[in-house]
């Protein structure tokens, strides 16, 4: 049981490439979330998901796309990357029978130049 | 007014003192609420649940005050591995955190 998954650990992306982040869970949680944080700031959500095929926009959404296709998985779009999006991004899974107690993966760190 | 803050901090303690914070929510229908301590460069992880006024666990004690809209966390006989961040966030199908409260123990 390996929980939540971040793939990749660390990246670097000049500015105006494209990338996804993938975060997989194999505890069949119906919620999962990205997150980013920037240094020394709290958990901003990004977009989040309460079922396959479903997403919706959190509190930063904007340079970002999302799609869940899969129940396990929780990809994270940037179409054209930026220096502002610059961060360590988190993603999360969580279930309702447990009050929405998330369970986080290790993060990505990304750097934009 | 954020959905959801907390004093940033740092709270710089000796070890073995008693340590609390606040967490104040905007959203009244937030029914359950939840601690979690983050390490430096590592994930969340969490701390404590808080589903009705309180909630105890060894040297931790999370309350709620529905009619004032806050959580508090007491640590009590700190220690240095207590060092940490620590975020608040209602529970919620869309989860908000609070921007975290840094706690240093000192020897």
């Amino acid at each position: 049981n390996a929980g939540v998954t971040q793939t990749p650990k660390f990246r670097v992306l000049k500015t105006g490439q494209s990338m996804t982040l993938l975060c997989a869970q194999d505890m069949n949680h119906e919620y999962m979330y990205w997150y980013r944080q920037d240094p020394g700031m709290g958990l901003r959500l990004i977009h989040y998901s309460v079922g396959e095929g479903t997403t919706a926009k959190g509190e930063v959404p904007d340079g970002y796309n999302v799609s869940r296709l899969k129940k396990q998985n929780f990809l994270l779009g940037l179409e054209s990357a930026a220096p502002s999006q610059t961060s360590v991004y988190f993603c999360a899974s969580s279930y309702v029978g447990a009050r929405y107690e998330q369970y986080f993966g290790p993060g990505t760190r990304l750097t934009v130049t | 007014r954020k959905e959801v803050e907390q004093d940033p901090g740092p709270f710089n303690v000796p070890e073995g003192a008693t340590v609390a914070f606040n967490c104040t929510y905007s959203n009244s229908a937030s029914q359950s609420f939840f601690w979690y301590r983050q390490d430096c460069r590592k994930e969340p992880k969490l701390l404590m649940s808080v589903y009705s006024s309180g909630n105890e666990d060894g040297r931790f004690t999370a309350q709620l005050n529905r009619a004032s809209q806050y959580i508090s966390l007491l640590i009590r006989d700190s220690k240095l591995s207590d060092s940490a961040t620590y975020l608040c966030a209602p529970s919620a199908s869309k989860i908000i955190f609070g921007s975290g409260t840094r706690l240093s123990i000192r020897p």
